[in-house]
């Protein structure tokens, strides 16, 4: 059974870089497949943030795309998000999920982890 | 700012059925990418409920169904039970601006 575990600092400052991974178990990503990311700001609805192919092809949401750099690292079976100049609205919860098309959704996610911009 | 429309809320009683709209426009739903709905329990990852329009992933109970037509698309619960006290969301591709996965505006499902 495929698993998704996001992990990284529950605080970041205003201005910095914003940076998380996904480590995933029971499947291995240079496979195949599209592993995004998705936020959730406190008590509002979900934003799609990106994706990107096994192949390393990226794929970004367009109102975040300057900030945004989604990597995979085949070595350590794990894939990561970066986001530069943070500010209070990049608070939400972040997590990390894997599709297979466009016609499949997301069947698989991790569990999300709270990030919040503060100094 | 979503571009796929869901109302706020709705609500039925135990045994009854209910609906959610999506309302979309000729960039995402009407032009023909599929919807996808997902389940969101308090404080828990959303959960996969119906992808392609109309299909049920393995363990996702018959009582729940999607449907697709024109610029939107429908979920709909029927023997509404109190478990399935949750936010429901959409999900669909848009092609404007570049290209994007969106998710609707989020539906809050209450059990009388």
């Amino acid at each position: 059974q495929v698993q998704l575990q996001e992990s990284g600092p529950g605080l970041v400052k205003p201005s910095e870089t914003l940076s998380l991974t996904c480590a995933v178990s029971g499947y291995s990503i240079s496979s195949g497949y599209y592993w995004g990311w998705i936020r959730q700001p406190p008590g509002k609805g979900l934003e799609w943030i990106g994706s990107i192919y096994h192949s390393g092809s990226t794929y970004y949401n367009p109102s975040l795309k300057s900030r945004v750099t989604i990597s995979v690292d085949t070595s350590k079976n794990q894939f990561s998000l970066k986001l530069s100049s943070v500010t209070a609205a990049d608070t939400a919860v972040y997590y990390c999920a894997r599709r297979s098309s466009g016609s499949s959704g997301y069947p698989y996610w991790g569990q999300g982890t709270l990030v919040t911009v503060s100094s | 700012q979503s571009v796929l429309t869901q109302p706020p809320s709705v609500s039925g009683a135990p045994g009854q059925r209910v609906t959610i709209s999506c309302t979309g426009s000729s960039s995402n739903i009407g032009a023909g990418y599929d919807v996808h709905w997902y389940q969101q329990l308090p404080g828990t990852a959303p959960k996969l409920l119906i992808y392609g329009n109309s299909n049920r992933p393995s363990g996702v109970p018959d009582r729940f169904s999607g449907s697709k037509s024109g610029t939107s698309a429908s979920l709909a619960i029927t023997g509404l039970q109190a478990e399935d006290e949750a936010d429901y969301y959409c999900q669909s591709y848009d092609s404007s601006l570049s290209g994007c996965y969106v998710f609707g505006t989020g539906t809050k499902v209450t059990v009388l």
